[in-house]
């Protein structure tokens, strides 16, 4: 059965922190790993990863997939309070069908 | 970038009654478009999957018959929740797959309450 594991579950750090938020999975005819930050609503899409190596990179934010060991990494770097929301993982199959990770909640204090 | 709109964002309704929520592509074709349903802390479950000019895919155990869904055109889906119970509140997302970047955009999300 496919599956998408997210650690930890939770996470407060204070601000200024850096935080890595962790993606394993197993899932057949993987196409793409996709990342998401959730607020109070939908969620808003961080990071598109295809490739195995390859950094992604917005602000604070990186990510990066090892489609070797399947599981991908997000980092959150000098963190601010706005960073507080669930983080979701997902994995997207050849057949378009996408299989999200249980979040992990992560809480920044001031 | 791609937008999808998703209306209404909540509803309260009586329990017996049926509720239609719309999701809208609004810059882009959706040949396929997904719904999900969201409990509280918890992750987002895939109920369907909505294909443009044919029969939707619902995953294991969701009813299709509590959960019609219909997508006409290729830029509208919608679910109709029937004869809905409390137990159907819930948060409803669209999500809908943009062919030009292969990102997939979510709706705003709608919070059904069935009182």
């Amino acid at each position: 059965e496919d599956k998408v594991v997210q650690s930890p579950l939770s996470l407060v750090v204070h601000e200024g922190d850096t935080v890595t938020l962790n993606c394993s999975y197993e899932v057949t005819n993987f196409r793409s790993l996709l990342w998401y930050k959730q607020e109070k609503k939908a969620p808003t899409f961080l990071f598109m990863l295809t490739s195995s190596g390859i950094e992604k990179k917005s602000g604070r934010l990186s990510s990066i997939l090892d489609k070797k060991e399947l599981f991908s990494i997000l980092n959150i770097t000098a963190t601010q309070t706005g960073d507080s929301a669930v983080y979701l993982c997902a994995v997207v199959r050849r057949d378009d069908k996408i299989i999200f990770g249980k979040g992990t909640r992560l809480h920044i204090l001031p | 970038g791609a937008v999808v709109s998703q209306h209404p964002s909540w509803v309260i309704c009586k329990s017996g009654t049926s509720v239609k929520i719309e999701c809208r592509s609004l810059d882009f074709q959706a040949t396929t478009m997904f719904w999900y349903r969201q409990f509280p802390k918890q992750s987002l479950m895939l109920m369907a999957t909505s294909n443009e000019g044919s029969k939707a895919t619902y995953e294991q155990g969701v009813e299709k018959d509590k959960f019609l869904i219909n997508h006409a055109s290729l830029t509208l889906s919608t679910l109709t929740v029937t004869s809905a119970h409390p137990e159907d509140s819930s948060f409803y997302i669209c999500s809908a797959r943009s062919d030009r970047n292969y990102g997939y955009t979510f709706g705003s999300g709608t919070r059904l309450t069935v009182v």
